[in-house]
């Protein structure tokens, strides 16, 4: 199996704070990684697609960079709406395996 | 629109048996693979099983092989995921998703943009 170790686990931070979380893969996965914003009590939300994709109606706020094993996403400037637990996902290879989530908290 | 309806799930004791059900609307069921995904209480989340487009293809995760069946129903624009043997360890919330995308002999990956509203399955005695 891939195997996807994410970082931060938890990360506290303020309104218009730049945030970055990052992702490694145990394998080369190219461009196949997601990321996933989860609120409590619902289903994740794709945000960004193969790696670098804004999915359509997510804010600009939103990005996503990397390939192969190394990726980042990032929260340009943090809103309240934003708190939530994020997750990286590769689909290059099955199973699909998720990082283990960063759970971000307002400060 | 696109909509994923997760039934089925509830209370059972350890050895027990559960069927979830995913009704899926908006789309033509049977171009893309479906998937199942677990997340525990305050856990992360896991890919449990896979289908393929026609049915052919199946994955489950080494935890959950030999113990669950995961199949569609064209027909009924269903996908089901039978489990049998539950342990304690299979309480989650389980989830559907769409997947890769398949027409005619070409296909497509695609991440998983759709997800139903959860089940809750609970094993305990």
């Amino acid at each position: 199996d891939t195997q996807m170790t994410q970082s931060p686990s938890s990360l506290s931070a303020s309104v218009g704070d730049r945030v970055t979380i990052t992702c490694q893969a145990s394998h080369d996965i190219t461009f196949s990684l997601n990321w996933y914003q989860q609120k409590p009590g619902k289903a994740p939300k794709l945000l960004v697609y193969d790696a670098t994709n804004l999915e359509a109606g997510v804010p600009s706020r939103f990005s996503g960079s990397g390939y192969g094993t190394d990726f980042i996403f990032t929260i340009s400037s943090l809103q309240p709406e934003d708190i939530a637990t994020y997750y990286c996902q590769q689909y290059a290879n099955l199973p699909n395996t998720f990082g283990q989530g960063t759970k971000l908290e307002m400060k | 629109e696109v909509q994923l309806v997760e039934s089925g799930g509830g209370f059972v004791q350890p050895g027990g048996s559960l069927r979830l059900s995913c009704a899926a609307s908006g789309f033509t069921l049977s171009n893309y693979d479906m998937h199942w995904v677990r997340q525990t209480p305050g856990k992360g989340l896991e890919h449990v099983s896979g289908i393929d487009t026609n049915g052919g293809a199946s994955y489950y995760v080494n935890s959950v092989k030999g113990r669950f069946t995961v199949s569609r129903d064209t027909s009924k624009n269903t996908v089901d995921l039978q489990m049998a043997s539950l342990r304690p360890e299979d309480t989650a919330v389980y989830y559907c998703a769409r997947g890769r995308y398949c027409s005619g002999t070409r296909c497509y990956l695609i991440p998983y943009a759709y997800w139903g509203q959860g089940a809750l399955v609970t094993v305990s005695s």
